[in-house]
């Protein structure tokens, strides 16, 4: 069974840094994109990032380039999500998905519960 | 890039139908999109993608039969029969918008229904 857990949301100060993680069990971690999707409080989905199975391609939203950086280490079946210079409108909770497919583009077929991140002075 | 525009609730009695509906923005007709369960408190859960012609491989796991899809023009519809206490929650649309030759990964989503059980 494919289970997906984040960790590390929290509250932090605007300008202030954050590193979220998302363990994975239940499938083969290193043949699988993964990839990062928020929600803020009471609004829609809004993709975030990928990260191919290698670890070789990464991708981001517009909103959220130069400020996050996506990463993975298949030896601990983990994705992360540094997110840097925290603005109030990245408050949000922080979902992990498993793509279908190695390279990222693909059905977002497992998500995890999500991590709450709140951004504020 | 593609829009998706999704009504913001609906409500249905149990036991009933609803249709939910997902309508892409012109010149996208070609699109395919997935949808997604939200129950409250909880994370998203893929029910299954539709295009044009309808669904698109197989469903999301433990996804009953009384959830199907039609797919027509812009619209990405989900169906939902016999509704029961916990088919409650929102129901998003998404599209993988991979764009040119270079692939680059671009995902968009609606902005979610809110399904109220009567």
């Amino acid at each position: 069974e494919v289970h997906l857990s984040e960790s590390g949301g929290g509250l932090v100060q605007p300008g202030g840094s954050l590193r979220l993680s998302c363990a994975a069990s239940g499938f083969t971690f290193s043949t699988y994109a993964m990839s990062w999707v928020r929600q803020a409080p009471g609004k829609g989905l809004e993709w975030v990032s990928v990260v191919n199975g290698g670890a070789t391609g990464t991708y981001y939203a517009d909103s959220v380039k130069g400020r996050f950086t996506v990463s993975r280490d298949n030896s601990k079946n983990t994705v992360y999500l540094q997110i840097d210079s925290l603005r109030a409108e990245d408050t949000a909770v922080y979902y992990c998905a498993k793509v279908e497919n190695y390279f990222g583009s693909g059905r977002l077929d497992y998500w995890g519960q999500g991590t709450l991140v709140t951004v504020s002075s | 890039q593609p829009v998706l525009t999704q009504p913001p609730s609906t409500s249905a009695s149990l036991g009933a139908s609803v249709t939910l509906t997902c309508t892409l923005n012109s010149g996208y007709s070609t699109y395919k999109v997935d949808w997604f369960q939200q129950r409250p408190g909880k994370g998203p859960r893929f029910v299954m993608r539709v295009g044009s012609g309808g669904i698109v491989g197989s469903k999301g796991d433990g996804i009953p039969d009384r959830f199907s899809v039609l797919g027509s023009g812009l619209n990405r519809s989900l169906a939902i029969e016999n509704i029961q206490e916990e088919d409650e929650g929102d129901y998003h649309c998404g599209a993988d918008h991979s764009s040119g030759p270079s692939f680059v990964p671009n995902w968009v989503f609606g902005g979610g229904t809110k399904l109220t059980v009567l």
